[in-house]
């Protein structure tokens, strides 16, 4: 099985950054994708790691350690558009891609 | 817009009911995935078909079936519904590979009453 954790919700200001951090046990490792939902909206894709290392994407980065089961999401320049759920999942050896039960941001100005 | 279609948007149905929701994928992509959403849970994995074919199985309800058709749209039918039932239903899709990332239908609704 797969047991992924995320804190529930932050809270930042507008310009600030955010970290927000997944850990994950699964039964092998193929992937973790980043994916961000605005409330009774679908998801939609932010990043993918399979190697460990820092991946930037604009104002979006993405940070893997496989060795510690570890990744975190950081969003720089916070603008109020950021608030929104971002989803930590991860793929396994089986082809599911499982979802934690993501992070709530707030900005506020 | 993710290019994965699913319909309808909404669905208002009474327990015992049997409702079917309908997934097309985006173009060239193979694999379908079907999750549940409720208001107090993440994303459920339902059940995944690539190319027409189960590929990985979640905890979907005995109650639930689904299938890939040979134009790749897929069904998820859920059945003697009951309140708990009540989520909205997300399907994606992708090209398949390990490294590709889901993109995601605008969901269905679903109200059991």
């Amino acid at each position: 099985g797969q047991n992924i954790d995320q804190p529930t919700e932050m809270t930042a200001t507008e310009g600030a950054i955010v970290q927000i951090n997944c850990t994950y046990q699964t039964s092998g490792f193929n992937g973790l994708f980043w994916y961000q939902q605005h409330a009774g909206e679908a998801p939609t894709f932010l990043s993918y790691n399979v190697l460990d290392g820092l991946e930037e994407k604009g104002r979006f980065s993405s940070f893997l350690s496989r060795s510690k089961g570890y990744s975190y999401l950081l969003l720089k320049e916070l603008q109020m558009k950021d608030s929104a759920s971002y989803l930590c999942a991860v793929r396994g050896n089986d082809y599911k891609l499982s979802f934690g039960a993501g992070t709530t941001v707030t900005v506020r100005a | 817009d993710s290019g994965v279609t699913q319909t309808p948007k909404h669905l208002i149905t009474a327990t015992g009911q049997r409702v079917t929701l309908r997934c097309s994928p985006r173009s060239g992509d193979l694999s379908v995935y079907w999750y549940q959403q409720s208001l107090d849970q993440g994303l459920q994995f339902l059940i995944q078909y690539y190319n027409g074919e189960e590929r990985a199985k979640g905890n979907i309800l005995e109650r639930f079936s689904a299938q890939q058709f040979p134009d790749l749209h897929s069904e998820l039918n859920l059945s003697s519904l009951e309140l708990g039932d009540s989520a909205l239903y997300f399907c994606a899709s992708s090209v398949g590979r390990e490294n590709s990332p889901l993109h995601f239908g605008n969901g269905t609704r679903l109200t059991v009453t």
